[in-house]
């Protein structure tokens, strides 16, 4: 079945540092969402990425689709403690209509 | 508030007994979705709805899991005989064709 993994599992850094967090799927996508679950909370969609190659900005975040449609990328700039959460890739493997969730980067910002 | 509702928020059972959990999606949407979350893990599919029509379930779906949508709007899902590995956080979402989907807040059951 498809699996969707995602690096580092944890990653801990210094407010106004910057964070990256890799997806990767075995299997091609026809999209793949991300989303943001607080400690405590449920996950909230940040993004939707279609196109292969696809950038796309959300103020400090910078969300990538590669070529080849099996991999993303989340990129924050200038972390805030207001980023802390878990951070998770999602995807809908062609022609499927289920997202598979990958297990998540666990973000701590320290102030 | 994302309006998806859950109830109940938090659920306390005895090993062997059975729960039922209800979500209500936003109303437009015409898909919905259940799906588990343990501790340090990503929600894990267990099943969607199209308005009433159950599509998929997930492998991981034992014999002991039921869910229902019965007039395309309301879910449930149900878990008989309860076993301690059956904690856990339950989350529903709906959605859109096409576009995102919506969490509730979830049920966390805590099977004793």
């Amino acid at each position: 079945g498809q699996q969707v993994m995602q690096i580092p599992q944890y990653q801990h850094v210094q407010e106004g540092e910057d964070f990256t967090t890799y997806c990767n799927s075995s299997t091609t996508l026809s999209n793949i969402q991300w989303y943001k679950q607080r400690p405590g909370g449920h996950p909230v969609f940040l993004i939707q990425l279609v196109k292969s190659g696809e950038v796309k900005k959300q103020k400090r975040l910078t969300f990538q689709f590669g070529e080849a449609k099996k991999n993303s990328s989340l990129h924050i700039t200038a972390t805030q403690t207001t980023d802390v959460g878990t951070y998770f890739c999602a995807g809908l493997r062609n022609y499927g209509q289920n997202f598979v969730f990958g297990p998540g980067t666990r973000l701590s910002v320290l102030p | 508030d994302t309006g998806v509702s859950q109830d109940p928020r938090h659920k306390i059972t005895k090993r062997g007994q059975n729960v039922t959990f209800r979500c209500d999606p936003i109303s437009e949407h015409n898909r919905l979705y259940w799906y588990r979350q343990t501790l340090g893990q990503g929600p894990e599919f267990l099943t969607y709805f199209q308005n009433e029509a159950q599509l998929e379930k997930s492998r991981l779906l034992s014999d002991r899991f039921s869910a229902e949508r019965p007039k395309g709007s309301f879910s449930t899902l149900e878990i008989q005989r309860t076993e301690q590995g059956d904690s856990a956080m339950y989350l529903c979402a709906s959605r859109l064709i096409g576009t995102e989907a919506f969490f509730g807040q979830g049920t966390r059951l805590t099977v004793v």
